[in-house]
């Protein structure tokens, strides 16, 4: 069955980097699309970046344009957000997502999220 | 970039009722994009319908979403216990949600 399985969240001051990692399995990782998602406390969901199956073709929100980094392994069946210069309203659960049909951002499988907390 | 608004914020509504949630987006858009999820307390989202009208594997048939252009519409048709949730409309970035309680 598919999994998505996030790591890498936890506690980082205002202004520092934190990577998070999703390793995913139960399908054939190098064909899907794959975006992150986050959620703030309390709060609705948010897009934050997506890669096409290749890794040649990615995509960010305003708000983490030039402060985020999304990349992938298929080797290793991995998807990663690279997160720097890390704020305040950057704190959130960030679910690792698989797209439906590719290029779309409809999601059909979610992971279970790694919370994100920015704070001196 | 397109802006989706989701109406009413709140919905209160009695098990086996019916419940009509609306997402008009700013601009006309394909509605091949245009999904709809649920969330529970402490959960993920789930898929619930894509492209507007396709109900996604193992949702059951009281769910159903239609609409084109700026403006559409998930339909619950009675409400169950476990339908009391929060839903998300999308089409790349997400509308703000509706939450669906108990009367």
């Amino acid at each position: 069955q598919v999994q998505l399985v996030e790591s890498g969240g936890g506690l980082v001051k205002p202004g520092g980097s934190l990577r998070l990692s999703c390793a995913a399995s139960g399908f054939t990782f190098s064909d899907y699309y794959m975006s992150w998602i986050r959620q703030a406390p309390g709060k609705g969901l948010e897009w934050v970046s997506y890669i096409s199956s290749s890794g040649s073709t990615i995509y960010y929100a305003d708000s983490v344009k030039g402060r985020f980094t999304i990349s992938r392994d298929n080797a290793k069946n991995s998807l990663y957000l690279q997160m720097n210069s890390l704020r305040a309203e950057d704190t959130a659960v960030y679910y690792c997502a698989r797209d439906l049909i590719t290029g779309t951002r409809v999601v059909d499988y979610w992971g279970q999220g790694t919370l994100v907390t920015v704070s001196s | 970039e397109i802006v989706l608004t989701q109406s009413p914020g709140t919905l209160s509504l009695s098990p086996g009722e019916r419940a009509t949630l609306s997402c008009r987006a700013s601009q006309s858009v394909s509605s091949s994009y245009l999904a709809w999820y649920q969330q529970k307390p402490g959960q993920a989202p789930r898929l619930l319908i894509y492209g507007a009208s396709s109900r996604a594997t193992g949702i059951p048939d009281r769910f159903s979403g239609s609409g084109s252009g700026t403006d559409f519409t998930l339909t619950i048709s009675r409400l169950e216990p476990e339908d009391f949730a929060v839903y998300y409309c999308q089409l790349g970035t997400f509308g703000q949600g509706t939450k669906v309680e108990i009367k």
